[in-house]
């Protein structure tokens, strides 16, 4: 069965320093792996996915991914980070339906 | 802009008092899904429709229910609402399901919260 792994619960950065939100998956094939972010009290938006072609993937609000097969990883990254990046980001693969993973909360202090 | 709308964003009932919410999309997408997430956990798909073609999951509790009258429109009946059914109600839509390098993006609404006192 496919899955994707959100090790950590919560990630910490200060503004303007770099960022990661760690994401592995697990699945047969090929995978479509996807970012999203959730606000507070609002609905999932999209931010980016991987398909195929360029292992790099740019999203939306300057997020960036690096597909990594050797790893079974989809990091999320982006260089600097944003007060207003503080959500809930959710790691997702589909199959014959999107299967979230556990969610990191990305707290960003100024 | 085309987009998800859900109403109502808030719901409040009583133990046992049915519910519905409902979602309505401009984006004349072929596939609507609903989701149950609870405080700060992973989505969970319910069930989805492809056009009128019904999809449960094999979880879903018989308490759940969806309607799906026209392209727009897709509605989540909760019968008998317990204290566990409290969460946020998330509708998406997509062209198509499946895989493939036309592998779609899920647009979601904003959710509607229901409590259950």
């Amino acid at each position: 069965a496919q899955s994707v792994a959100q090790p950590e619960d919560q990630v910490n950065v200060a503004e303007g320093n770099p960022l990661t939100v760690k994401c592995t998956y697990s699945v047969s094939g090929n995978p479509y792996l996807f970012w999203y972010v959730q606000y507070p009290n609002r609905g999932l938006q999209f931010l980016l996915k991987y398909i195929t072609g360029d292992n790099l993937v740019k999203g939306s609000y300057g997020f960036e991914a690096e597909f990594n097969k050797s790893q079974t990883s989809f990091h999320l990254k982006k260089p600097s980070a944003l007060v207003s990046d503080s959500a809930l980001y959710f790691c997702a693969v589909r199959d014959d339906k999107l299967i979230f993973g556990t969610g990191t909360r990305l707290q960003v202090f100024p | 802009d085309a987009m998800v709308i859900q109403n109502p964003r808030y719901q409040v009932t009583q133990f046992g008092k049915p519910v519905t919410l409902s979602c309505s999309q401009t984006l004349n997408h072929n596939v609507m899904y609903w989701y149950q997430q609870k405080s700060s956990q992973a989505p969970k798909l319910l069930f989805h429709y492809y056009d009128k073609d019904f999809n449960n999951e094999a979880d879903t509790p018989d308490n759940f229910q969806s309607r799906r009258p026209n392209t727009s429109f897709c509605f989540l009946d909760i019968r008998s609402p317990g204290l566990g059914d409290a969460a946020m109600y998330l509708c998406a839509t997509s062209r198509k399901t499946g895989t493939g390098t036309g592998a779609n993006v899920l647009t979601f609404g904003a959710g509607s919260r229901l409590t259950v006192l």
